[in-house]
C-alpha cells in the first residue's frame, strides 16, 4: 500500500519567516495530494490540494509543488504568522473508481514566534 | 454550510466496556469516513461509506470493530470490547465526489 513520510516532525520560525515541509510518498500511481492543517483540539482542516497533472499550486501565502518523478511534494507558506502555529499533515490518494483513500504523514508542528 | 457533526467530543471508558460514537455528514455528501488518530501520528482509515455501502474497511479491526450508515447520510461506530490501545481521537469525514475530505472535530476516546 501507499507509504507517505514527512518532514521536518517540528519546525519553529519567526514571524514573517517563511516555512516549507516536504513529503514523499511510493506508489507512483498516487494522484491526489492534499494538506491539512490540525489545530489542538480540532479536526483537520483543508488548506490546498493538488492533483498530479499540475506542477505547482498557489493560495495567498501558500503554495504546494510537486514532483512525480521524484514522488515529493512540499508546502510552502510565505510571511508566517503566528496564526500560521499548528501541526500540518500531507496526505496522498490513489483515488479511482469510488475510493478515495488517503494516506497520512505523521504531521509537522508548525510553531511561528511572535 | 454546516460541517460535520461528531458526538461525543470525549468520552472515558474502562477496557471491555463499549462505546459508541456517531457522524452527521455534511448535507449531500454520498461518501463517509472514519479515521482513527493516534497521539502523535496522522489519521488512518478504518472504513469508507459512499451512500450506505461500504466501500473500504480492510483496516477496521472487525473483531471489535464495527460501522453503519442507515440511509446513507448518519453514521455510528462502535467499539466491543474497548482495548486500551483504542485510546485515539476518532474523526468522521464527508465527501461529495471524488477526493476532498472535510472533517469533523473528532471524538476523544481514552480508555483506562
Amino acid at each position: 500500500g501507499e507509504n507517505v513520510e514527512q518532514h521536518p516532525s517540528t519546525l519553529s520560525v519567526q514571524e514573517g519567516d517563511s516555512a516549507v515541509i516536504k513529503c514523499t510518498y511510493s506508489d507512483s500511481a498516487s494522484n491526489y495530494f492534499p494538506w491539512y492543517k490540525q489545530e489542538l483540539g480540532k479536526g483537520p482542516q483543508l488548506i490546498i490540494d493538488i492533483r498530479s497533472n499540475v506542477g505547482e499550486k498557489k493560495d495567498q501565502r501558500i503554495a504546494v509543488t510537486l514532483n512525480k518523478t521524484a514522488k515529493h511534494f512540499s508546502l510552502h507558506i510565505t510571511e508566517t504568522q503566528p496564526e500560521d502555529s499548528a501541526v500540518y499533515f500531507c496526505a496522498a490518494s490513489l483515488g479511482g473508481g469510488s475510493n478515495y483513500k488517503l494516506t497520512f504523514g505523521k504531521g509537522t508542528l508548525l510553531t511561528v514566534n511572535p | 454550510e454546516a460541517g460535520v457533526a461528531q458526538s461525543p467530543r470525549y468520552k472515558i471508558i474502562e477496557k471491555r466496556q463499549s462505546v459508541a460514537f456517531w457522524c452527521n455528514p455534511i448535507s449531500g455528501h454520498a461518501t463517509l469516513y472514519w479515521y482513527q488518530q493516534i497521539l502523535g501520528q496522522g489519521p488512518k482509515l478504518l472504513i469508507q461509506f459512499q451512500n450506505n455501502g461500504v466501500v473500504d474497511d480492510s483496516q477496521l479491526p472487525k473483531d471489535r470493530f464495527s460501522a453503519e450508515r442507515l440511509k446513507g447520510v448518519d453514521s455510528t461506530l462502535k467499539i466491543q470490547p474497548a482495548k486500551l490501545e483504542d485510546s485515539a481521537v476518532y474523526l468522521c469525514a464527508s465527501s461529495p465526489q471524488g477526493h476532498e475530505q472535510y472533517f469533523g472535530p473528532g471524538t476523544r476516546l481514552t480508555v483506562t
